[in-house]
Formats: C-alpha cells, sequence, structure tokens
C-alpha cells in the first residue's frame, strides 16, 4: 500500500502571496489531519476532516483553511503569507476521525515566506 | 503550565542502554499517541494507547490512565534509535491532538 503523499515537498513564497498544499492519503484511510511544526513552537494541530467535513480545528487565524475531496484527498491553503508561517507543513490519515486512530505521516511539505 | 509535558528534553546514552522516555498529561484524553521523529522530519507512528501496554519489536509502551502518566521503553538501545520521540494525546473534550516538546535522543556507539 503506497503512503501519505504530499506535494510539493518544497516551497518558496514572498510575504502576502497564497499557498495550497496537497495531501494524498493512504487508500481506505477517511480522515486527513493537517499539522504545523515550527522550531520554536513544535508540532501544532491544524485541522481534521473526515468525509468531507472538517470536524476540528486548531487555534490558528482564519488565514488557514482546508477542504477535503471526495476521494479523500485534501489541501490546505493559507492566504496572505507571513514570514511566521514559515514552517513544515505535515499531513496525516487515519481510518476514522477523532484523532484516536493510528496516524499515518506523510513527509511533509517544507515552506519558506520571504 | 503545558497540558502535555515530557521528559527529559535531551537524552543521550551508551549502545545498549535502557531507555525510559516519560510523558504526563493533564486532560482526559480518548488516547495517547508516542511517535518517533528522524532529522528531515518524517514522523512515524509507534504506538496508540488508551491503556494497559504495547509491545513491539525492542519498543514497549504503557500508560497509566489514573496517574495521566505514559513511558515509552527502549531496550537495548542502538544508534539508528536516535532521533526525537514524542508524546501526543488527543482530548477527549475536543478531539484535538496535543503534541509535546518531544524528547531528543542520542544514542552513541
Amino acid at each position: 500500500k503506497a503512503g501519505v503523499t504530499q506535494t510539493p515537498r518544497y516551497l518558496i513564497k514572498t510575504r502576502g502571496q497564497q499557498v495550497t498544499l496537497s495531501c494524498s492519503p493512504i487508500s481506505g484511510h477517511r480522515s486527513v489531519s493537517w499539522y504545523q511544526q515550527t522550531p520554536g513552537q513544535g508540532l501544532q494541530f491544524l485541522f481534521e476532516y473526515f468525509s468531507e467535513t472538517q470536524r476540528n480545528k486548531g487555534n490558528f487565524p482564519g488565514r488557514f483553511s482546508g477542504r477535503q475531496f471526495s476521494n479523500s484527498r485534501s489541501e490546505m491553503n493559507v492566504s496572505t503569507l507571513e514570514l511566521g508561517d514559515s514552517a513544515l507543513y505535515l499531513c496525516a490519515s487515519s481510518l476514522d476521525w477523532g484523532l484516536s486512530y493510528e496516524q499515518y505521516f506523510g513527509p511533509g511539505t517544507r515552506l519558506t515566506v520571504t | 503550565k503545558n497540558e502535555v509535558e515530557q521528559s527529559p528534553q535531551n537524552l543521550t546514552a551508551q549502545e545498549g542502554e535502557f531507555i525510559t522516555i516519560n510523558c504526563s498529561y493533564s486532560v482526559g484524553i480518548s488516547a495517547l499517541h508516542w511517535l518517533q521523529q528522524h532529522p528531515g522530519g518524517g514522523i512515524v507512528s509507534l504506538f496508540m494507547l488508551s491503556s494497559g501496554k504495547k509491545k513491539h519489536g525492542r519498543l514497549i509502551a504503557t500508560i497509566n490512565i489514573q496517574e495521566k502518566h505514559s513511558s515509552l521503553h527502549i531496550t537495548a538501545s542502538h544508534p539508528r534509535d536516535s532521533a526525537v520521540y514524542i508524546c501526543a494525546v488527543a482530548m477527549d473534550s475536543n478531539y484535538q491532538l496535543i503534541w509535546g516538546a518531544g524528547t531528543k535522543l542520542i544514542i552513541k556507539p
């Protein structure tokens, strides 16, 4: 079974731009969660999608949004990029929602905002 | 006070030593995850626990729900075990995943 894939792996953007990151879960997994990892804040939960619906949301501003498609693939969008958005963005898939199922992580997308 | 506390923050040991990493939490949880992150960013799920004990190879994870405490043990440690080990709890109130700061483990040959 193929693992979780994320595209692109690396991205450089300038302040004010917007960015879209993509995550393809493991086949059969219906839940996709997104996380931001920065050296100062560690790993932080962004949101979780299940069956095309956002089930949970972390404490991030409205500039961070996401969606999930009928094939369970998910996209995350960040608008009006700020320097502080530079981070490793990780997605994880699991069989069901609620984060009480084993999480399988993708390799991450490293976003640099200049 | 952080909702999830890990100790120690850093741990250096010799190959073959028995390693223990601790995780304490202060919220009600539905599950606790132990994950491993190697340099470069890749995260691998090691265990997901809601009670008792799990073993996988040289790794053992235990959880005490009453004491709100979990431990990750590594027996016969090896340099390839060098990584950051992260504890994360799934809160039963809002289903969010709260992460510990991680324990950086270095095993010297």
